[in-house]
């Protein structure tokens, strides 16, 4: 079955540690997305990748950094320069076309403790 | 700024009714989206609409698109306490491929 999954889905973080997310789709998307969501919020756009090796960041990428090596993967790196990084982070991808929705995977909680 | 504004945000009503969620957006797009969140779940995407005067249906929920008044509304007909969940509509700028700009989501709630 094609689709999107992520790791872990609950992680737990000391203050000061980096962690990684992962983020894995089988759709064959050129696109993929990171947000993140806050408890009661909308959707924040961290980082986004259109093609290997190339991405942007989005709205909130301070202390956060991704790579995209894979057509793939798009794993997500929260650093410790994240003041506040106890979010919901959803991953998604989309097609290269005019359609462009974008479909999502399970999400991880990340909460530092 | 590009900005996406849903309202209400936050809706409790009875099974059996009808009633409406609008999403009015700021920039130039012929390209809008709904998605159902549950709680603690991830996004689902229930409509894609492409096009002036789109309207698409799937059983209660019926999503419409007007590009000039750039506004889109998702229909809710005889609400069931199944659709009860967040719902978000996001639009994709005409100069974008890639990004959407997301509303804050309508936190819908019915009661049996």
């Amino acid at each position: 079955d094609g689709g999107i999954t992520q790791s872990p889905k609950y992680l737990f973080r000391k203050e000061g540690q980096n962690v990684t997310l992962s983020c894995e789709q089988n759709l064959n998307h050129d696109a993929m997305y990171w947000y993140r969501q806050d408890p009661g919020q909308g959707l924040r756009l961290i980082y986004y990748s259109q093609i290997v090796n190339d991405f942007q960041k989005g709205d909130i990428a301070e202390g956060y950094s991704v790579s995209r090596e894979k057509k793939e993967s798009f794993p997500l790196t929260v650093t410790s320069a994240q003041k506040n990084p106890t979010a919901f982070y959803l991953c998604a991808s989309s097609r290269w076309d005019s359609n462009n929705e974008q479909f999502f995977g399970p999400g991880t909680r990340l909460t530092v403790l | 700024e590009l900005k996406v504004e849903q309202n209400p945000l936050f809706l409790s009503m009875q099974e059996g009714k009808n009633y409406t969620i609008y999403c009015n957006y700021s920039t130039t797009s012929d390209r809008l989206y709904w998605y159902r969140q549950d709680p603690g779940k991830s996004l689902e995407s229930l409509f894609v609409l492409l096009s002036n005067g789109a309207v698409k249906q799937e059983g209660r929920l019926m999503a419409s698109l007007d590009t000039k008044a750039r506004l889109s509304t998702l229909h809710i007909t005889a609400a069931v306490h199944d659709l009860s969940a967040t719902y978000f509509c996001a639009v994709s700028p005409m100069d974008s491929n890639y990004q959407l700009i997301w509303g804050a989501g309508t936190k819908l709630i019915i009661k049996p």
